[in-house]
């Protein structure tokens, strides 16, 4: 079975500054999805970023980006420019897209991000 | 376009009572799921759906039944609520490799 770890229960970044949060898995499969998934206050679910197995290429969505590192089984978010806005639980996660777990979302326990102004 | 809903926002039950969280996509989307999420945790797939018809327990499904009879909705059901079944429930579905979640559902069972 896959499993996600974040090690950073909580983080905290200056508002305008950068901030990464860590994010390993453990799996014997070579295709699979990865993302991050932010959870603000409200509780809603929202998809930030995510990364094909099969791309090198580190996918960027405006001031996020990621560090996919296959080998190292390593996916890492990276936050430029820090808004208040960005303050939340954000959760890393993994996804089969193969075999009998095609489909379903591996979590990690989350990283709560604190931006001070 | 609502995309993934769920009713009621809210529930309080007592030990043994039943109950059915709604959850509902307009987006057509073949797969479904329901997960639960424990304070300060990730999510956990109770169950998820393929399609109308085919259903299939995740990791946490002990507790909880689910039905899938159309393409649109997939309720949860909880038969005897116990304290261990308070948490927030997501329902979500996905086309291809990403998944939509709704709004959840706060659990409380006193």
């Amino acid at each position: 079975a896959q499993t996600v770890t974040q090690s950073q229960p909580e983080m905290s970044v200056q508002e305008a500054e950068t901030v990464t949060l860590s994010c390993t898995y453990d799996t014997s499969e070579s295709d699979y999805y990865l993302f991050w998934y932010k959870q603000p206050p409200s509780r809603q679910m929202i998809l930030v970023i995510r990364q094909e197995a099969y791309k090198q290429q580190n996918a960027t969505e405006n001031r996020f980006s990621v560090n996919f590192q296959k080998a190292a089984k390593s996916f890492s978010l990276k936050i430029s420019d820090s808004q208040l806005g960005d303050a939340a639980m954000y959760f890393c996660a993994y996804r089969s897209a193969r075999g009998t777990s095609y489909g379903k979302l591996t979590f990690g326990q989350g990283t709560i991000l604190t931006v001070h102004p | 376009n609502a995309g993934v809903t769920q009713t009621p926002k809210f529930r309080i039950l007592k030990i043994g009572q039943s109950m059915t969280l709604q959850c509902a996509q307009d987006m057509n989307h073949n797969y479904m799921y329901w997960y639960r999420q424990d304070p300060g945790m990730g999510l956990k797939l109770i169950y998820y759906s393929v399609g109308a018809g085919i259903t299939d327990k995740g990791e946490v499904p002990n507790g909880y039944n689910v039905s899938r009879s159309t393409t649109e909705y997939f309720p949860l059901r909880l038969e005897l609520a116990a304290p261990s079944q308070t948490s927030v429930y997501f329902c979500a579905s996905s086309f291809e490799e990403t998944q939509y979640f709704g709004p959840g559902t706060r659990l409380l069972v006193l």
